[in-house]
């Protein structure tokens, strides 16, 4: 079945600098997804990329989707404490409409 | 209105008790899920509806039933659960091919 990894597991960093996790695929996915879930809350739906080599931004977030659609990034730019949480990507592939969501980067920001 | 409510938002229940958990959204969002999330790992699929009919169901246990009463409702009816089974319930909802707006939760504890 549709794989989707995601690294790092964890990454600490201090505040103000730049942040990037990184998504990978086994197969073609039809789009990517990515969402932030706060400790204690729930996912929250950032944004959908569909088109091959796409590349999105929000304020300090920056959303790439891989020319071949089998990879993704998000990049934070100067990190700040309301960055913390966990950010999931989920990639729709094979056929399915269902996305598969990667095991999360979980992000710490030091003050 | 973007909400996805669910009730309640914690429950602890006996391994012989029934228990019934409640999700609505009014975005007319024609896809509803349910997730289940352990501590530190991705959201695992349950089940989908689509128009209202169960389409995927993701070989879960009997023992959580899956009812959708009408296009804005989502009900997931709990029986004889195991200590295992603890963990937070996510339902969500989603344009087929969009992206999925979460609801907070119910945090569930089977004693």
């Amino acid at each position: 079945g549709q794989q989707v990894m995601q690294i790092p597991q964890y990454q600490h960093v201090q505040e103000g600098e730049d942040f990037t996790t990184y998504c990978n695929s086994s197969t073609t996915l039809s789009n990517i997804q990515w969402y932030k879930q706060r400790p204690g809350g729930h996912p929250v739906f950032l944004i959908q990329l569909v088109k091959s080599g796409e590349v999105k931004k929000q304020k300090r977030l920056t959303f790439q989707f891989g020319e071949a659609k089998k990879n993704s990034s998000l990049h934070i730019t100067a990190t700040q404490t309301t960055d913390v949480g966990t950010y999931f990507c989920a990639g729709r592939g094979g056929g399915s409409y269902i996305p598969t969501f990667g095991r999360g980067t979980s992000l710490i920001v030091h003050p | 209105d973007t909400e996805v409510t669910q009730t309640p938002k914690h429950l602890v229940m006996g391994m012989t008790n029934k228990k019934s958990l409640k999700c609505e959204q009014h975005m007319g969002h024609r896809a509803m899920y349910w997730y289940k999330q352990k501590a530190k790992k991705p959201p695992e699929l349950m089940f989908v509806y689509s128009y209202e009919k169960l389409s995927i169901n993701e070989s879960v246990p009997s023992r959580f039933s899956p009812e959708c009463p009408n296009s804005s409702l989502l009900n997931l009816h709990l029986h004889a659960l195991q200590p295992e089974d603890s963990a937070l319930y996510l339902c969500a909802s989603s344009h087929p091919g969009g992206g999925a707006f979460f609801g907070q939760g119910t945090r569930l504890t089977v004693v």
